[in-house]
């Protein structure tokens, strides 16, 4: 999707190693936030993000925390994986907090073994 | 999210016919009623949205049509091609202006 990217598109890990996606836009958006998705759940908010430093958790966020150091990247860590956290993962960007003009990227999936 | 239910959840048409997907909230604070698609291996789209002060709103093949007071709202999509065969989400806003998705209806057209 233009102006989002996700990185990896893949990634297979081992239970307990600690694991981190990147989302890098180049649309100078405010907010951005973290998904996952699971077969019957919809997408679920992991985390998000009103500007450079500046957190907050989702419905989801238990194993998982997030850094923003920069307006372009956004990282979701998982410190020790577990197979529950095998999903695929969606990063989205907005300009406004009031759900309009999400963008989302093309996914991450993560197996955990 | 738990507060919002989406029926059904697949759905198989035949080309040309149309397809009625219905969202139900319980949010009484959600004001934003967007629909996204989501093709496989890419992720959701938005391809139409409604603002509680709007009961219709068309854009070519579909449309969505929004009840607050049952709070619920649909997506309508006529003469249905197979391109529209996809995974559809609703995701109405909550108190706190983030999208809670529906888990989703999986759309099939068959030729």
């Amino acid at each position: 999707d233009a102006g989002i990217t996700q990185s990896p598109r893949h990634k297979v890990t081992e239970t307990g190693t600690p694991v981190t996606l990147r989302c890098h836009q180049t649309e100078n958006h405010r907010y951005m936030y973290w998904y996952r998705q699971d077969p019957g759940h919809g997408l679920r908010l992991i985390h998000y993000s009103y500007g450079v430093k500046d957190t907050d958790k989702g419905e989801v966020s238990d194993g998982y925390s997030v850094s923003r150091s920069k307006t372009e990247d956004f990282l979701l860590t998982l410190e020790s994986a577990t197979s529950s956290q095998t999903s695929v993962y969606f990063c989205a960007i907005s300009e406004s907090n009031r759900g309009e003009g999400y963008t989302f990227g093309s996914g991450t999936r993560l197996t955990v073994v | 999210g738990e507060n919002v239910e989406q029926h059904p959840s697949t759905l198989s048409v035949q080309e040309g016919d149309s397809a009625v997907i219905k969202c139900t909230y319980s949010d009484s604070a959600s004001n934003y009623f967007p629909w996204y698609k989501q093709e496989l291996g890419k992720g959701p789209q938005l391809i139409i949205d409604i603002r509680s002060n709007v009961g219709e709103k068309k854009d070519q093949r579909i449309a969505v049509t929004l009840n607050k007071t049952a709070k619920h709202f649909s997506l309508h999509i006529t003469e249905t091609q197979p391109e529209d065969s996809a995974v559809y989400f609703c995701a109405p806003t909550d108190s706190w202006g983030k999208l809670q998705f529906g888990a989703g209806t999986q759309v099939v057209v068959t030729p």
